[in-house]
């Protein structure tokens, strides 16, 4: 089975900290995703990435930026948190190929709350 | 814009059928998904369709007609750990999956 595991489920921070959100996957998947998810709203793309080193842009991007420097780790990064950063963060990762019918994996989820 | 919408919460009785249903305007279709989120734990991928017809796979079916921009995901014989988020996820001309904002379903005995 995929793991994925993000490395808290929950967290509290203070405005205008440097916040770190940790992903790891152990099927040697290629694409991984970083998603914040409100009652609501649907799951939000922040950004995502097909390779190491490789970085895309999602539908959010601003306030956050992202690191994957190994194959396995895509870390997400909230440069100056804010309130309305609280949120629940989902990463998931999937399959490299013709990528139509290969489901995204997540983890639990980090539940991230800015004071 | 993209757009996919679902009911935001069903009620339905143990050992009975529920029917939720999903419709969708996107740029483009690669194929819809359903995943099934319990509260607090994440998201488990439940179906694929991306031709019309029915999928079958144990208790649960996912119905697609891309002509009408309708999917639904069939229940059946449901059991109290069905008691979930359903999201419908749409793959669009950019691979990327624009999602639903769920159904929370509610079982009660």
């Amino acid at each position: 089975d995929v793991k994925v595991t993000q490395s808290s489920r929950y967290l509290v921070k203070r405005t205008g900290e440097k916040v770190f959100l940790e992903c790891v996957q152990d099927m040697d998947h290629e694409n991984m995703f970083w998603y914040r998810q409100d009652p609501g709203l649907g799951l939000r793309l922040i950004y995502f990435s097909y390779d190491v080193k490789m970085k895309e842009k999602g539908d959010i991007p601003e306030g956050y930026s992202v690191s994957r420097e190994k194959k396995e780790r895509f870390s997400l990064i909230l440069e100056s948190a804010s309130t309305n950063q609280t949120s629940m963060y989902l990463c998931a990762s999937s399959l490299w190929g013709d990528g139509s019918n290969q489901p995204q994996h997540f983890g639990d989820g980090t539940r991230l709350s800015i004071l | 814009g993209q757009n996919i919408d679902q009911p935001t919460e069903m009620t339905a009785t143990e050992g009975a059928i529920v029917q939720i249903n999903c419709t969708y305007q996107t740029s483009g279709f690669n194929g819809l998904f359903w995943y099934q989120q319990h509260a607090g734990e994440a998201p488990t991928f439940l179906s694929y369709n991306v031709l019309d017809g029915l999928e079958e796979k144990g208790r649960f079916s996912s119905f697609l007609s891309r002509s009408k921009g309708y999917s639904y995901l069939l229940l059946k014989e449901l059991q109290m750990k069905d008691s979930a988020s359903y999201l419908c996820a749409v793959r669009d001309s950019n691979y990327q999956l624009i999602w639903g904002a769920g159904t929370k379903l509610i079982i009660k005995p």
